[in-house]
């Protein structure tokens, strides 16, 4: 089974500064899929983002993107402009041919005022 | 669209009780996959359904079941409950093609006493 290592399990932002979240990964695989998934204190598990290994170019989605090092097998999330409403639980998760989604522990973000 | 949807929200049984829970993927979605989320063991998948078919299956007793609808809704029943089978229990759904890129419900929240 593929593992997903979240380092961090808690970190804090002042709001309008920029966080990093890490996350590395092991996998024999040469074509998989990795994803930032939010939760917030709903539960509710929300996709952030979504990385295809084949694809060298990093995503983005407006404040949100990824440094996806393949070679280094690590894939970490920066929240630019951080906002109040970004205060969650982050998960990085992993994807191959199976379609089962491996998932980290997760990071509690935290935006202060 | 309409997101995912999954009934009951929240549910409470005693050990030894049996359990079903429905989800509702995206319409036009036909993949569904189910997941357990709890504070000791993490988010873990539990098993996968394309077409009716459970493709694959997680790594949990022959307790836990599911099957799939031809309208892709979905239920999981988890027979014989226990304490430890207290978690929130998420549902995904995907698109033909895209399987991997899961978009998750809301959860049911089940507490076994």
């Amino acid at each position: 089974a593929q593992t997903v290592t979240q380092s961090q399990p808690e970190m804090s932002v002042q709001e309008a500064e920029t966080v990093t979240l890490s996350c590395t990964y092991d996998t024999s695989e040469s074509d998989y899929y990795l994803f930032w998934y939010k939760q917030p204190p709903s539960r509710q598990m929300i996709l952030v983002i979504r990385q295809e290994a084949y694809k060298q170019q990093n995503a983005t989605e407006n404040r949100f993107s990824v440094n996806f090092q393949k070679a280094a097998k690590s894939f970490s999330l920066k929240i630019s402009d951080s906002q109040l409403g970004d205060a969650a639980m982050y998960f990085c998760a992993y994807c191959s041919n199976d379609y089962k989604l491996s998932f980290g522990a997760g990071t509690t973000v935290t935006v202060r005022a | 669209k309409a997101g995912v949807t999954q009934t009951p929200r929240y549910l409470i049984k005693t050990r030894g009780q049996q359990v079903t829970l429905s989800c509702s993927p995206i319409s036009g979605h036909r993949s569904v996959s189910w997941y357990q989320q709890t504070p000791g063991q993490g988010l873990q998948f539990l098993f996968e359904y394309f077409s009716e078919t459970q493709r694959n299956k997680g790594n949990f007793p022959g307790r836990f079941s599911g099957r799939q609808f031809s309208n892709s809704r979905s239920e999981m029943n988890v027979s014989t409950l226990e304490l430890g089978d207290s978690a929130l229990y998420l549902c995904a759904s995907s698109d033909s093609g895209r399987e991997e890129t899961q978009y998750f419900g809301p959860g049911t929240r089940l507490l076994v006493l």
